[in-house]
């Protein structure tokens, strides 16, 4: 059974500070997904990353993939309240494309 | 045009109504995905379609029935639904199902917020 797990659920960080979530998932899918989701919003695109090795930046945030880990990473830089958001990471769940998701990582920037 | 529309926003049902949830796109995608999302938990796969055919069903019940008239609209119709069924209902499209460097990147609708009486 595939299984993606993110850690931590909870994080509390305060403002400029650095931080990194984790994602690590079970087969050897090399497609891996970050999305934030704003409570009571739909679900925000921010990183496809598509092969090993892969990193992308947007802002205060950079993505990376290590396949043969089978690990992610969300690292946050000087982070600012407007990051305040709940971060879900997903993989390929299959042939037919279905995403199988994290639990999410609940993030909370306080000044 | 980049985006998944959803109607409606908010939706209360009693558990005897029949109601519909409207997704569509015109990105031309041909995969579109049904997702439930309870409170503080991450997005559940409920359907799969490619190419206007249902490709998953994950062991969904009954009273949910997808349908995909066309490759831009997919429709989720609700019939005696529980209290239980209550959550966001999100969906999804990505360019096609199937393997391919970019197909899976799924774009997601605002969501239809379901209240179920």
């Amino acid at each position: 059974e595939l299984k993606v797990e993110q850690n931590p659920l909870f994080l509390s960080m305060q403002e400029g500070k650095n931080y990194t979530i984790y994602c690590n998932y079970s087969t050897t899918s090399d497609r891996l997904y970050w999305y934030r989701q704003d409570p009571g919003k739909s679900l925000e695109s921010l990183f496809v990353l598509l092969s090993n090795g892969a990193v992308k930046q947007e802002g205060r945030l950079m993505a990376s993939l290590d396949t043969k880990a089978r690990l992610s990473t969300l690292h946050i830089t000087a982070a600012v309240h407007d990051l305040s958001a709940t971060y879900f990471c997903a993989v390929d769940g299959g042939s037919q494309g279905n995403l199988i998701f994290g639990k999410g990582t609940k993030l909370s920037v306080k000044p | 045009d980049t985006e998944v529309t959803q109607t409606p926003k908010h939706l209360v049902m009693g558990m005897t109504n029949k109601k519909s949830l409207k997704c569509e796109q015109h990105m031309g995608h041909r995969a579109m995905y049904w997702y439930k999302q309870k409170a503080k938990k991450p997005p559940e796969l409920m359907f799969v379609y490619s190419y206007e055919k249902l490709s998953i069903n994950e062991s969904v019940p009954s009273r949910f029935s997808p349908e995909c008239p066309n490759s831009s609209l997919l429709n989720l119709h609700l019939h005696a639904l529980q209290p239980e069924d209550s959550a966001l209902y999100l969906c999804a499209s990505s360019l096609r199902g199937g393997r391919g460097a970019l197909s899976y990147e799924q774009y997601f609708g605002p969501g239809t917020r379901l209240t179920v009486t």
